[in-house]
């Protein structure tokens, strides 16, 4: 079975922290993706990354950065927490596909992070 | 026009009905389609993919595809209350980097 794991599952900080939110997948997967979801606006994407130390924006990256130093861990990075990065972030990962197939994504339980 | 689209429901069926539950894609050339299903306060967990045109059977799930028509669906037959969850239809980016675009999802509802 594929598992991806992340740090933590709720986390509260204050406005102006820096959180760090790290994710762990241990089937050698290339991709790895940082999303976040908030009602009614659906999963969006922050990063994503397809190789160690290869990262690429999403369609919301302000605010964040990321890190992936290793294969197996990708860290997103909120650098100076503000309340309205209050969310679920998920992290998937995936392998590379080609054609048409080996496109599936698999999540982690996700963080739900609170800033006050 | 949104790239995946998707009825945010809720759908209500009654417990041991057929639930249908449909997605529609703008990109022709998408050729990989997902299901995720999301329980409250979970994350998405993969369920069906297909890639092919026609059916595709995985217990009561039974995936559909119709390219021409650039929709796919989900069934699920025998419904139960466990099956009550939001159900996100994803379909692969066709720009690189093995992407997924979801859709906001539909909210499945069986009722006793």
């Amino acid at each position: 079975d594929v598992k991806v794991t992340q740090s933590s599952r709720y986390l509260v900080k204050r406005t102006g922290e820096k959180v760090f939110l790290e994710c762990v997948q241990d089937m050698d997967h290339e991709n790895m993706f940082w999303y976040r979801q908030d009602p009614g606006l659906g999963l969006r994407l922050i990063y994503f990354s397809y190789d160690v130390k290869m990262k690429e924006k999403g369609d919301i990256p302000e605010g964040y950065s990321v890190s992936r130093e290793k294969k197996e861990r990708f860290s997103l990075i909120l650098e100076s927490a503000s309340t309205n990065q209050t969310s679920m972030y998920l992290c998937a990962s995936g392998l590379s596909g080609g054609g048409r197939t080996g496109y599936e994504q698999y999540f982690g339980p996700g963080t739900r992070l609170t800033v006050t | 026009q949104k790239e995946v689209e998707q009825n945010s429901g809720p759908l209500s069926v009654p417990e041991g009905a057929i639930a249908s539950l449909n997605c529609t894609y703008s990109d022709r050339g998408s050729q990989s389609f997902f299901w995720y299903r999301q329980y409250s306060g979970k994350s998405p967990e993969l369920i069906m993919f297909i890639y092919s045109n026609g059916d595709k059977e995985d217990g009561r799930f039974t995936a559909q595809l119709n390219k021409a028509s650039q929709y796919v669906s989900l069934l699920i037959r025998d419904s139960q209350p466990s099956d009550s969850a939001t159900y996100l239809c994803a379909v692969n980016y066709r720009g690189g980097y093995n992407k997924l675009i979801f859709g906001a999802g539909t909210r499945l509802a069986v009722h006793p």
